[in-house]
């Protein structure tokens, strides 16, 4: 049931900048974009959520389109322990699962 | 805060065989999940509840599968008997109760992996 489309996989420099793009053109007004990510052998992992406002937090940066339909998670500088899954996913704020895609694999390279 | 709690965290077993997974929520949450995760199927829901109360089970895959919440504090998911297939890894998550302005995610545990042979 995953709503979102997002490529496979990307790499990225360490200490660059790691933009991870989201398509979600059928979102509705009131769904919410959140970011997860799963290091190799752990639970995924809770990084930023948003609405139509860009947010920011310690981990990451999320920045949404004006017409909510795509989005994109930023790492500012990316470090080797950032290498994991990246899962992109919309929902309701009241509903209360979460389905994960395939996501999108961060290889950050030295 | 400890963060969500799972025991064990590797499960060897033989086909046949009974299994049981714990899983101790984080204190205060008040929905707990258990999914499972594949190379084939990634992460799939299997059940959720609320107020330990089972909300929808429509993710277990057949009644060999099933989930109990005797309190806050403690839920198992049990296979029996168990099959080859079933070998996955299997995490438990939790999470509160959304006020109005909040759109708060999972905390998801470390996962147990479970393989039958």
């Amino acid at each position: 049931d995953a709503k979102t489309t997002q490529p496979p996989s990307m790499d990225c420099a360490e200490g660059r900048a790691a933009n991870l793009p989201c398509n979600h053109s059928t979102i509705s007004g009131n769904e919410y974009v959140y970011w997860y990510r799963q290091i190799h052998s752990q639970g995924p992992q809770y990084i930023i959520h948003g609405l139509k406002n860009n947010e920011t937090n310690e981990m990451a940066s999320l920045i949404i389109t004006e017409d909510r339909k795509s989005s994109t998670l930023i790492l500012p500088h990316a470090t080797l322990r950032d290498t994991a899954v990246y899962y992109c996913i919309v929902k309701m704020h009241n509903f209360n699962k979460f389905y994960f895609g395939s996501g999108t694999k961060l290889n950050v390279k030295p | 805060d400890a963060g969500v709690i799972q025991s064990p965290r590797h499960e060897v077993t033989e086909m046949g065989q009974e299994v049981t997974l714990r899983c101790k929520p984080i204190s205060g949450h008040d929905y707990l999940f258990w999914y499972r995760q594949t190379m084939m199927r990634g992460l799939e829901l299997l059940i959720y509840f609320n107020n330990n109360v089972p909300i929808d089970d429509s993710g277990m895959p057949e009644d060999r599968f099933s989930a109990k919440m005797p309190n806050a504090s403690f839920s198992t998911l049990k296979i029996q008997p168990s099959e080859p297939r079933d070998s996955a890894v299997y995490f438990c998550a939790s999470s509160r109760t959304l006020g109005i302005t909040e759109a708060y995610g999972y905390t998801f545990g470390s996962g147990t992996r479970l393989t039958v042979v």
